[in-house]
């Protein structure tokens, strides 16, 4: 079983719609899960950390269910920028060692 | 504030060739730094991490090799490149005191013809 594993997707989402999407991890013993932005040909960019009782910013909310081993995001009110893969991130342990998933490709259609 | 730069941002390379990408941290001392290879279709994958100047962990066996000749310099090195190198090689850096997650350079294109 994969570290972390997410469905690729396409998600093909009509503007202003919500879109959700999980990810399972396969190391119980995990501390510290994030979700990361990568658009298309750029570098990860941190889009929100997960905390054990949940947390919003803005439009994006994320969840964490230690009993079942997934993370899941979702996304409010899509705009077109939002147009991008969210990469999974789960902590491995020491020296931030950060094992990654593949990504959920998000497609916002006008 | 912090900046990581990372060149060449394209290359494309004989295989057999030698390779070295350079990695450079501003701003911060004694960073945690990273190598992170993106495969076509594939995650992220860790392949070095350091420390430490001199200070070098492997996370897979590879045709590639890592050093870090100072504080805030990353280097990425082979000898003889093969098919499978190709990929997005991002270079990251972190806090020691695990107060800040990755951040990343803006990554290397490679391709090995």
């Amino acid at each position: 079983r994969k570290e972390v594993e997410q469905d690729p997707g396409p998600f093909n989402v009509p503007e202003g719609a919500t879109v959700a999407f999980n990810c399972t991890y396969s190391n119980s013993a995990s501390q510290s899960f994030f979700w990361y932005r990568q658009d298309c040909r750029k570098e990860p960019k941190l889009l929100m950390s997960v905390y054990s009782s949940g947390n919003e910013d803005g439009r994006f909310t994320a969840q964490l269910n230690r009993a079942s081993q997934y993370i899941s995001l979702l996304i409010r009110d899509s705009k077109l920028s939002d147009s991008a893969t969210y990469l999974c991130v789960v902590n491995r342990g020491g020296n931030n060692r950060l094992a990654f998933g593949k990504g959920n490709q998000v497609v916002v259609i006008p | 504030s912090q900046t990581i730069h990372q060149w060449p941002a394209t290359l494309v390379q004989p295989v057999g060739s030698p390779l070295s990408l350079e990695c450079t941290v501003e701003g911060t001392s004694n960073p945690n730094l990273y190598w992170y290879r993106q495969a076509a279709g594939r995650g992220l994958q860790l392949l070095f991490y350091s420390v430490g100047i001199g200070q070098i962990s492997s996370e897979v066996p590879q045709n590639l090799s890592a050093s870090r000749p100072q504080d805030r310099q990353f280097i990425l090195s082979s000898k003889k490149l093969l098919l499978s190198d190709s990929g997005f090689y991002l270079c990251a850096w972190s806090s020691t005191s695990g107060g800040r997650l990755l951040d990343f350079g803006p990554g290397t294109r490679l391709l090995v013809l």
